[in-house]
């Protein structure tokens, strides 16, 4: 079974700060892995897939890198709306069709 | 546009029952593989179930096996889960989800049902 394993747990920044948060996996997930931003009594938004495709909407702020088992979700300039609970998921196909989580990283504003 | 709209959280007893709807709309649910996930209060998410399109493959997390089981209605466009046996570490908002473009990750979820395991 894959775990993600997200760092830091909290990220102090200000707006117009570059932030970046990392994702490791305990086997390679080559690809296969998303980002979400979430917001208090709001569900997960999907903000980058396959790595580093940004989803629908998503401003261009926000990027995604790496494969394998290291990942990163990087936002180029804070803006206040970004300031959130963020995780990383993987989905694998075999032998279960299920999905894995990281612990989230809360970037919170300094 | 494409709703999911989840029902049937409340208060339940240690080792009660329990049965979450996702009510679908807005796209083809017979198409698509289903999710459920959850999420403690104040902690992270956790994916708890999938189900094929046509019902014929199911997969759970470790935690809920033997206990929870997801099931569809593609008639209704409905998703459920029936949860029995529930403990309190079961208490969690409960959302129904899907990928809509093989995304590997859910691009649609619902607004949440709070499923609350107390005595």
């Amino acid at each position: 079974e894959i775990v993600l394993t997200q760092s830091p747990a909290t990220l102090s920044l200000s707006p117009g700060e570059r932030a970046t948060l990392s994702c490791r996996a305990s086997q390679s997930v080559s690809s296969y892995l998303a980002w979400y931003q979430q917001k208090p009594g709001q569900a997960p938004r999907l903000l980058i897939y396959h790595a580093s495709n940004r989803a629908t909407g998503v401003p261009a702020r926000f990027s995604g890198s790496g494969s394998g088992t290291d990942f990163s979700l990087t936002i180029s300039s804070l803006e206040p709306e970004d300031f959130a609970v963020y995780y990383c998921q993987h989905r694998s196909n075999w032998p279960s069709y299920m999905y894995t989580f990281g612990q989230g990283t809360k970037l919170e504003i300094k | 546009e494409v709703q999911l709209v989840g029902s049937g959280g409340g208060l339940v007893q240690p080792g009660g029952s329990l049965r979450l709807s996702c009510a679908a709309s807005g796209f083809t649910f017979r198409s698509y593989w289903m999710s459920w996930a959850r999420q403690a209060p104040g902690k992270g998410l956790e994916w708890v179930a999938n189900i094929k399109q046509d019902g014929s493959e199911k997969y759970y997390v470790d935690s809920v096996k033997g206990r929870f089981t997801i099931s569809r209605d593609n008639a209704k466009n409905s998703l459920y889960l029936q949860m029995n046996s529930l403990r309190a570490e079961d208490t969690a908002v409960y959302y129904c989800a899907y990928d809509s473009g093989d995304y590997g990750g859910y691009d649609y979820w619902g607004q949440g049902t709070l499923v609350t395991v107390s005595s």
